[in-house]
């Protein structure tokens, strides 16, 4: 599975956008961008994934670059809730072994 | 709701033991995992399950067994805890049906402190 780069924090004010960024430069053509995040030591909560499409559901969007080598979470309207570690994960979609690898993370914090 | 559950939420023990952590699933998921989550070492997968009699090995599977009798129970067992076994640790289930969309459910975690 591909590594991940993220940033170690960031700021965001209550109600602007979130824009977490991701670095993937060795991904693979078989190989999916996932995101979770972790509020204080509550279980990993699945918010989107993504192939090479831009995706948008009903918490997040996903923005892939073309060349799939980078990708950014975008928060449209960001609360105090969404103050969490955001992990972003990329590997094949159904591995041998199901293993989601957890880097670091990005810290989000939301400020009012 | 569809939800992982697991109990007990909160524990603590003193070595030698044997507790056991119960996980359940009420998504009809075939697979299951087991992970630990430590400081600075980030979420530590134990064991995983495929489907019901079938478990394997994860990356720091020493001092934990593991069973799946039923499809929804994946019960994490410690036959002699130590102190190295001090972890929040969180259960996981998913749907391994279609391609590329196997995302995880994890469950509230379990803090065990090991004396």
């Amino acid at each position: 599975d591909a590594k991940t780069t993220q940033p170690p924090s960031m700021d965001c004010a209550e109600g602007r956008a979130a824009n977490l960024p991701c670095n993937h430069s060795t991904i693979s053509g078989n190989e999916y961008v996932y995101w979770y995040r972790q509020i204080h030591s509550q279980g990993p909560q699945y918010i989107i994934h993504g192939l090479k499409n831009n995706e948008t559901n009903e918490m997040a969007s996903l923005i892939i670059t073309e060349d799939r080598k980078s990708s950014t979470l975008i928060l449209p309207h960001a609360t105090l809730r969404d103050t969490a570690v955001y992990y972003c994960i990329v590997r094949v979609a159904s591995s041998n072994t199901g293993k989601l690898i957890f880097g670091q993370g990005t810290t989000l914090q939301v400020k009012p | 709701e569809a939800q992982v559950t697991q109990n007990p939420r909160y524990l603590i023990t003193v070595t030698g033991k044997k507790l056991t952590v119960t996980c359940s699933q009420n998504m009809n998921h075939e697979y299951m995992s087991w992970y630990r989550q430590d400081p600075g070492l980030g979420l530590r997968q134990i064991y995983y399950s495929m489907n019901v009699e079938v478990t394997d090995k994860g990356d720091v599977p020493e001092g934990y067994k593991v069973s799946r009798k039923e499809k929804r129970n994946f019960p994490l067992i410690l036959e002699s805890p130590s102190p190295n076994q001090t972890s929040l640790y969180f259960c996981a289930s998913s749907s391994r049906g279609a391609f590329g969309t196997d995302t995880q459910y994890f469950g509230p975690g379990t803090r065990l402190t090991v004396l």
